[in-house]
């Protein structure tokens, strides 16, 4: 069975640009989570999905930040324009436990790590 | 709210040695503790966790933590550290509630051992 799946694993852009981010869970699960580790710091919480609908993004750091997962199957992030804070590793998640704490105990993909210079 | 200190960002340790990554955590109701690991270039990947049952948590290569309310923690031991163990380690914390809460992760700990 396939992991959760990243793409890419590096990008570099500039400043100002755009950047879209993808995961793909892994087959059947409903919960998908994107997180953040900006260098040096804690992973951070960005935001969950139950299937297509956002459970909760409360760790979306501004309104640049654009997160949908339409069919509720794979998930994008769009950083637009990206600022020299952005840079960083993001890390997807999916689990298909529900309603239990269990089920934040995810699997997680490899990461992408986002440069920007 | 909760959150979640890793006491030093690096831990070196001799193979064959007592490996012990400490994480201590602030929760106002009853957590769920996690550790994960990160070998280099790949994921994230669960080694163990603590969901009120047993208060020592065996996991995967060896490791196992122990919950020790009293103390607020839950170190991470392996009795004897393999090459293979390099890697990056994270505590993390939720909480009983209702729906898939997300984690609050520490800085993480660099584990290295040396030959």
């Amino acid at each position: 069975e396939a992991g959760v799946t990243q793409f890419p694993s590096h990008s570099v852009i500039e400043k100002g640009q755009t950047v879209t981010l993808r995961c793909d869970p892994i087959s059947g699960h409903d919960n998908l989570y994107w997180y953040r580790r900006v260098m040096g710091k804690e992973i951070k919480f960005l935001l969950h999905f139950v299937k297509e609908s956002k459970q909760d993004e409360s760790g979306m750091p501004n309104n640049r930040f654009l997160a949908e997962r339409t069919g509720g199957t794979y998930s994008t992030l769009k950083v637009q324009p990206a600022e020299l804070e952005d840079s960083g590793v993001y890390f997807c998640a999916s689990s298909q436990e529900r309603g239990r704490p269990q089920g934040s105990a995810a699997f997680f993909g490899q990461g992408t790590r986002l440069t920007v210079v | 709210a909760q959150s979640v200190t890793q006491l030093g960002s690096h831990v070196s340790v001799s193979e064959g040695a007592l490996v012990l990554l400490r994480c201590n955590y602030s929760s106002s109701v009853p957590p769920y503790l996690f550790w994960y690991v990160q070998y280099p270039n790949q994921g994230l990947q669960l080694l163990l966790k603590y969901t009120s049952a047993a208060t020592l948590v065996k996991g995967i290569n060896g490791f196992e933590a122990e919950f020790k309310k009293s103390e607020t923690s839950f170190h991470l031991t392996k009795p004897s550290a393999h090459m293979s163990d390099a890697a990056e380690y994270f505590c993390a914390v939720t909480t009983l509630n209702s729906g898939n809460t997300p984690l609050v992760f520490g800085k993480g700990t660099r584990l290295s051992v040396i030959a």
